[in-house]
């Protein structure tokens, strides 16, 4: 079975600044998508930023990116230039490519961003 | 369009009653799956309903049930409701597909309460 781990239950940035969330996952296969989720306290789930396992280059979505390091299993997101509407819960998940489209899910990380 | 949408938005039980969450998918999505969101926690896959049929199912006891209905919409059912069944359930909504991706939407979530 699949398994995602978020290891910081909390993460505070500066307006501007950058910040990196951390995720490590364990997995047999050797095609799968990874994701970003964002939800912020509207409870609303987002989709930030996804990756396949089979490119080998980074996945880039405005400021956000990735640092997808896959013989590593680690996948950290990375928050450029850092703004107030960023701060909500962040969700690393895991994704087969086989039938079935389940997410498995991190723990979370909430993200702060002062003023 | 509408997106993913879900019924109630909060619903307060006691316990050992029983609950009906609903669930319409965003247009033209065929899959529903439905996730369990604990305080502080990420979301843990329930199951998923393509062509009316259970497809795949996580660790939930038989107490949480769904249905499918010809137009995709979506149910899901708990039986003698526990003080731990307290979440947010979330309805996600997606076109079925294995090794071509197809995003899943998520709705705003319905709030459970069991007292």
């Amino acid at each position: 079975a699949q398994t995602v781990t978020q290891s910081q239950p909390e993460m505070s940035v500066q307006e501007a600044e950058t910040v990196t969330l951390s995720c490590t996952y364990d997995t047999s296969e050797s095609d799968y998508y990874l994701f970003w989720y964002k939800q912020p306290p509207s409870r609303q789930m987002i989709l930030v930023i996804r990756q396949e396992a089979y490119k080998q280059q980074n996945a880039t979505e405005n400021r956000f990116s990735v640092n997808f390091q896959k013989a590593a299993k680690s996948f950290s997101l990375k928050i450029s230039d850092s703004q107030l509407g960023d701060a909500a819960m962040y969700f690393c998940a895991y994704r087969s490519m086989e039938y079935g489209n389940k997410l498995v899910f991190g723990a979370g990380t909430i993200l702060r961003v002062k003023s | 369009d509408a997106g993913v949408t879900q019924s109630p938005t909060h619903l307060i039980k006691t316990r050992g009653q029983q609950v009906t969450l609903r669930c319409s998918p965003k247009s033209g999505h065929d899959t529903v799956s439905w996730y369990q969101q604990a305080l502080g926690q990420g979301p843990q896959f329930i199951f998923q309903y393509y062509e009316e049929e259970e497809r795949q199912r996580g660790n939930f006891p038989d107490r949480f049930s769904g249905h499918q209905f010809p137009n995709y919409s979506s149910e899901l059912n708990v039986n003698a409701l526990l003080l731990g069944d307290s979440a947010l359930y979330l309805c996600a909504s997606s076109l079925r597909s294995r090794r071509t991706y197809n995003e899943q939407f998520f709705g705003p979530g319905t709030r459970l309460t069991v007292l």
